[in-house]
């Protein structure tokens, strides 16, 4: 069974510029998380989906991220614009329901320049 | 979600049991102890939870003490493949509280030949 699919597996941008990840979930899996993690440190909560409802987006900066899960899904997570702090690791997981363990996919490094 | 303790790095000896302590003396009595973890370069990894008593399956083995205010994760013969960060979490299953992991920085584990 394929796990957690996240491309692209690295993104080089100009600051300023959009950037899109997109992750596919385990079949069946219920929930869905992005995750940011920078150099060092562990990973932080950005937003958590329910099917196609975003349930937790308390720590997602909404004046340039944004999220979506059409059909409960597939989901994408949008920069714009993008700042050199936004450089890190996204990572995407995803569970069969809230209280199951959660798999995680390898992340998509960004850089800004 | 109660905050944990971890020490920032361990060494141990490949085919050595490798024992990484856990300090969570705020937790509550609906919080379970989770431990995932993150391998370089990739996502991290669930490995086992727990709620009071002692759990193991085939990767490891969790040791929860009486007051649950601490835990040990047992890798029973440590390999090289086992060097990765090591995170203890507590979480809430349903209801009250954040329902995503909240990470800490975790434990360095470096497996020496």
């Amino acid at each position: 069974e394929a796990g957690v699919v996240q491309s692209p597996r690295y993104k080089i941008i100009e600051k300023k510029q959009p950037v899109a990840f997109w992750c596919n979930p385990i079949s069946g899996h219920n929930t869905l998380y992005w995750y940011l993690q920078n150099l060092g440190q562990g990973p932080e909560l950005l937003i958590r989906y329910e099917n196609e409802e975003a349930v937790d987006d308390s720590q997602l900066p909404k004046d340039r991220f944004s999220a979506e899960r059409l059909k409960g899904v597939d989901s994408t997570l949008k920069i714009q614009p993008a700042e050199l702090g936004d450089s890190a690791v996204y990572l995407c997981a995803s569970s069969w329901h809230r209280d199951t363990e959660a798999f995680f996919g390898q992340g998509t490094r960004l850089t800004v320049v | 979600d109660a905050k944990t303790t971890q020490p920032p790095s361990m060494d141990c000896a490949e085919g050595r049991a490798a024992n990484l302590p856990c300090n969570h003396s705020t937790i509550s009595g609906n919080e379970y102890v989770y431990w995932y973890r993150q391998i370089h370069s990739q996502g991290p990894q669930y490995i086992i939870h727990g709620l009071k008593n002692n759990e193991t399956n085939e990767m490891a083995s969790l040791i929860i003490t009486e007051d649950r205010k601490s835990s040990t994760l047992i890798l029973p013969h440590a390999t090289l493949r086992d060097t990765a960060v090591y995170y203890c979490i507590v979480r809430i299953l349903s209801g009250g509280g954040a329902d995503g992991l909240t990470f800490g920085k975790g434990t360095h584990l470096i497996i020496q030949p």
